[in-house]
């Protein structure tokens, strides 16, 4: 069975500070997919990124990065220069057997950057 | 936009009654997958179709049941509704290209209540 952890239900910065979301996750298959997703308050989840279990190369983009771990099984994600708009409440996910559609998801992080 | 459609966006029904969900996926997305999100947690796997065959299931008992149309459009079947059925169901569209489904793409979802 698989399980995602995100043990920081909730998280308030100022605006400009850098802020670090954690994920833990627990699987036997040696092949899976991590992904993070944001779920404004509209409800719709917007995906931001995908990570192979083989490709252990960090990512940037733009003000968002990635810090993929397998010897902590940890796939953190930081945000740089936080802005109101990243507002918003964040879930890490796991798929196995390279099958996005059968996601496992963490409970969720919420964010909320003050102005 | 994920070019994901789901309807209706809210819905109110009362415990025994029966309920369908309806989601169009993106266009070519041969696979939808649907999830439940219960307030403060993240979404859990119901089911999901490929080629409108059921491919998997999640931890949900039979009253739960889908279909996938030729369309690209499907549906989710609740049968004899029970209060802890109220929540938001989320669909979501992938390829699956040589048995892989890099990335799905969610819907807005439905807020369905039970009273």
């Amino acid at each position: 069975a698989q399980k995602v952890t995100q043990a920081q239900t909730e998280i308030s910065v100022v605006e400009k500070e850098d802020v670090t979301l954690d994920c833990v996750y627990e699987t036997r298959d040696t092949t899976y997919y991590l992904f993070w997703y944001k779920q404004p308050p509209s409800g719709e989840l917007v995906f931001l990124i995908r990570r192979n279990s083989f490709d252990e190369q960090n990512e940037i983009s733009g003000r968002y990065s990635w810090n993929f771990q397998k010897s902590t099984s940890s796939f953190n994600f930081t945000i740089t220069a936080s802005q109101v708009v990243d507002s918003a409440v964040y879930f890490c996910a796991l798929s196995v057997n390279t099958n996005a559609g059968k996601s496992t998801f963490g409970d969720g992080t919420t964010l909320t950057v003050k102005p | 936009e994920t070019g994901v459609t789901q309807s209706p966006t809210h819905l109110i029904k009362t415990r025994g009654q029966q309920v369908t969900l309806r989601c169009s996926s993106q266009s070519g997305h041969n696979t939808v997958s649907w999830y439940q999100q219960a307030l403060g947690q993240g979404p859990q796997f119901i089911f999901q179709y490929y080629r409108e065959e059921e491919n998997g299931r999640g931890n949900f008992p039979p009253r739960f049941s889908g279909l996938q149309f030729p369309n690209y459009s499907s549906e989710l079947n609740v049968n004899a509704l029970e209060l802890d059925d109220s929540a938001l169901y989320l669909c979501a569209s992938s390829l699956a290209n040589r048995g892989n489904q890099e990335t799905q793409y969610f819907g807005p979802g439905t807020r369905l209540l039970v009273l």
